[in-house]
């Protein structure tokens, strides 16, 4: 069965540097996302991305944030210069259509 | 604005037991629901969701969720819990006028079943 595969599994860096999680969709899929869930708390919306644009963001989806598709097959999500506050699981998800998404296994990112 | 509202962040049952998972919405449009389960250090599985037509909807692993729009509901149930069930579930909601899909989560739920 097809599945999202994000990579690294796990992160660490340093305060101010950049970092780029990496995430492979299903490859029929049309509609890509990111999600983070920081410790305890709930899961939620970063920025969705369909037809190599941004279709919508959240508000935490600042400046420091950028996603790329930069080839057929990868999705990856850039934070420019990584904060203590950072931290937390990513989750990408694809989907064929809009409301029926697929989530990758996340990328706990750590921020020191 | 949309929001989801998870009642109970831990709901502990004994297998066999009826599983009974509640979420409430808020949304100022007909949306989409969905349940999502996410296993320790996996990521987020889809359980069941509701678009249109019949308000009871099944999904995987025996779970089911019947929404109701006068309460504004999507609560999701399980005749018989199994110790495989425990895992921490998630009820999102996504605008039916967004055509992003974005998903707009719950606090989630812990599930812990004891034998």
């Amino acid at each position: 069965e097809p599945e999202v595969t994000q990579t690294p599994s796990h992160q660490v860096t340093q305060m101010g540097q950049e970092v780029i999680l990496r995430c492979v969709p299903i490859s029929n899929h049309l509609y890509f996302y990111w999600y983070r869930q920081i410790l305890g708390q709930k899961v939620e919306f970063l920025v969705s991305f369909y037809n190599n644009e941004i279709s919508e963001k959240s508000e935490i989806f600042d400046d420091q944030f950028s996603v790329e598709r930069p080839d057929g097959s990868n999705f990856t999500l850039k934070i420019r210069s990584t904060k203590l506050e950072d931290s937390a699981m990513y989750f990408c998800a694809s989907s064929e259509r809009p409301h029926e998404q697929y989530f990758g296994p996340g990328t706990r990112l750590t921020v020191t | 604005a949309q929001s989801v509202t998870q009642l109970g962040s831990h709901v502990s049952v004994s297998e066999g037991a009826l599983v009974l998972l509640r979420c409430n919405y808020s949304s100022s449009v007909p949306p989409y629901l969905f349940w999502y389960v996410q296993y320790p250090n996996q990521g987020l599985q889809l359980l069941l969701k509701y678009t249109t037509g019949a308000t009871l909807v099944k999904g995987i692993n025996g779970f089911e969720a019947e929404f109701k729009k006068s309460e504004t509901s999507f609560h999701l149930t399980k005749p018989s819990a199994h110790m495989s069930d425990a895992a921490e579930y998630f009820c999102a909601v996504s605008p039916g006028s967004s055509n992003t899909g974005k998903l707009i989560f719950g606090q989630g739920t812990t599930l812990q079943v004891k034998p």
